[in-house]
């Protein structure tokens, strides 16, 4: 697709449910990564993948976070039984290659809010 | 470790006067520093970014930034402020010296206003 996009864009779920976060990269972009915005915080990192493999999930905050990328395009962010704290933005991105030669190009994001 | 600090979580300027947002940043090893926008109801979008080489970097939209390691900074410049420049930006630097790209460490963003 043109840019990064992101679904749904709003969630409000109850506390306890399970919520699944979808992330459609760029076309062709190797790399995947996830990041979490709170209000008055910058954005941070949860993990990345580089096609289907993850290469780095040290920052997911716990065991209920979890992240897939089985054919090395769509990716799904999954909480489960989240919490009031889960509530936040989060943010997808992708780049073409991995690299800090590489610009990595962000999501709208998705506002997840836990009641 | 590495962190970033962003003086100022508002800032407000008027049309044409200077731009000035303030980013240090703490890493034990070179590091790699970028500026991202975001517009309202929009992506974070990449300014401009320091990897090695020319210390003086220009992005888009007439904005620039200098690294200076004596002074741990990355301050992002631009000469004349326009409407259309306000927006959140971000400071980020990365978190593995010569690594992916993926693992920024983002600072807690400065809020733009631009005044006609």
């Amino acid at each position: 697709g043109a840019g990064v996009s992101q679904s749904p864009r709003y969630k409000v779920t109850k506390r306890g449910q399970d919520v699944a976060l979808r992330c459609d990269p760029i076309s062709g972009h190797v790399s995947l990564y996830w990041y979490r915005q709170a209000l008055g915080q910058g954005p941070e990192f949860l993990t990345y993948f580089n096609y289907e493999a993850q290469q780095d999930k040290s920052g997911l905050p716990n065991d209920r976070f979890s992240a897939e990328r089985p054919e090395g395009s769509i990716s799904t962010l999954t909480i489960q039984r989240t919490e009031q704290r889960d509530s936040a933005m989060y943010r997808c991105a992708s780049s073409q290659l991995t690299g800090v030669g590489n610009t990595i190009y962000f999501g709208e994001g998705s506002w997840l809010t836990v009641v | 470790a590495q962190s970033v600090t962003q003086l100022g979580s508002h800032v407000s300027v008027s049309e044409g006067a200077l731009v000035l947002l303030r980013c240090n940043y703490s890493s034990s090893v070179p590091p790699y520093l970028f500026w991202y926008v975001q517009y309202p109801n929009q992506g974070l979008q990449l300014l401009l970014k320091y990897t090695t080489g020319a210390t003086l970097v220009k992005g888009i939209n007439g904005f620039e930034a200098e690294f200076k390691k004596s002074e741990t900074s990355f301050h992002l410049t631009k000469p004349s402020a326009h409407m259309s420049d306000a927006a959140e930006y971000f400071c980020a630097v990365s978190a593995n010296y010569g690594g992916s790209q993926g693992n920024l460490i983002f600072g807690k963003g400065t809020k733009l206003s631009v005044k006609p």
